[in-house]
């Protein structure tokens, strides 16, 4: 256990539907990140905190995800109109600093029918 | 539990013998580089890193080699045991980036 944590562990929904995940830090680390991660790949950023500020995000994120950290603590990634393509283990991360070590969550895999 | 990856190389050892998992990584501007392992329906686990102005790191059972002229990362674990069997993959960003950017992963199976 890392210390990160996200619920839910596992979502089935209905495509069209919208879903929301949480992400719960280390509590001293400022900077949280998110990843898409597919069968046989390794995880893909998405997009990166620090503090409450979303600063960077990748091309993966199309307008259909949204991702939040009001109080600079827990983040929440939504997706809005799921695909069949949107199926994957969504993981979260965090780091006390940048450029060093990230320590990643159980993540939340999303199945969408 | 399901399968982080299945299609995957493989690296399958005998218990107790060693193991060496290679990975080729492609910007020459990566300075930081971690090789993190992943069990099957669990997120990825730092296992050990190396910054660029080193080219070898010990850990407990583990090392890390850097080879920059050739872009190469290799993680050997000695004495490999059945709780080492996972997916292996490395990772590597910069000083001033924020993300990592991942490997194609090896899947290291220890036989008994």
């Amino acid at each position: 256990d890392t210390g990160v944590s996200q619920d839910p562990r596992h979502k089935i929904t209905k495509r069209g539907q919208n879903v929301t995940f949480r992400c719960d830090p280390i509590s001293e680390h400022n900077r949280l990140y998110w990843y898409r991660q597919t069968l046989g790949q390794g995880p893909e950023f998405l997009t990166y905190f620090q503090n409450e500020a979303q600063l960077e995000k990748s091309r993966l994120l199309s307008d259909r995800f949204s991702a939040e950290r009001p109080k600079g603590s827990f983040s929440t990634l939504e997706i809005q109109r799921t695909e069949q393509g949107d199926s994957a283990m969504y993981l979260c991360a965090s780091s006390l600093r940048q450029g060093g070590e990230q320590y990643f969550g159980p993540g939340t895999r999303l199945t969408v029918t | 539990g399901e399968s982080v990856g299945l299609h995957l190389p493989t690296l399958s050892v005998q218990e107790g013998d060693n193991s060496i998992i290679n990975c080729a990584y492609s910007n020459s501007a990566s300075d930081y580089f971690i090789w993190y392992k992943q069990e099957s329906g669990k997120g990825p686990q730092f296992i050990i890193d190396i910054r660029s102005n080193m080219d070898k790191r010990q850990g407990q059972r583990v090392t890390v080699l850097l080879n920059k002229t050739v872009k190469h990362l290799s993680l050997q674990i000695a004495a490999t045991q059945p709780g080492d069997s996972a997916v292996y993959f490395c990772a590597e960003t910069s000083r001033a980036g924020n993300m990592l950017t991942f490997g194609g992963g090896t899947r290291l199976m220890v036989k008994p």
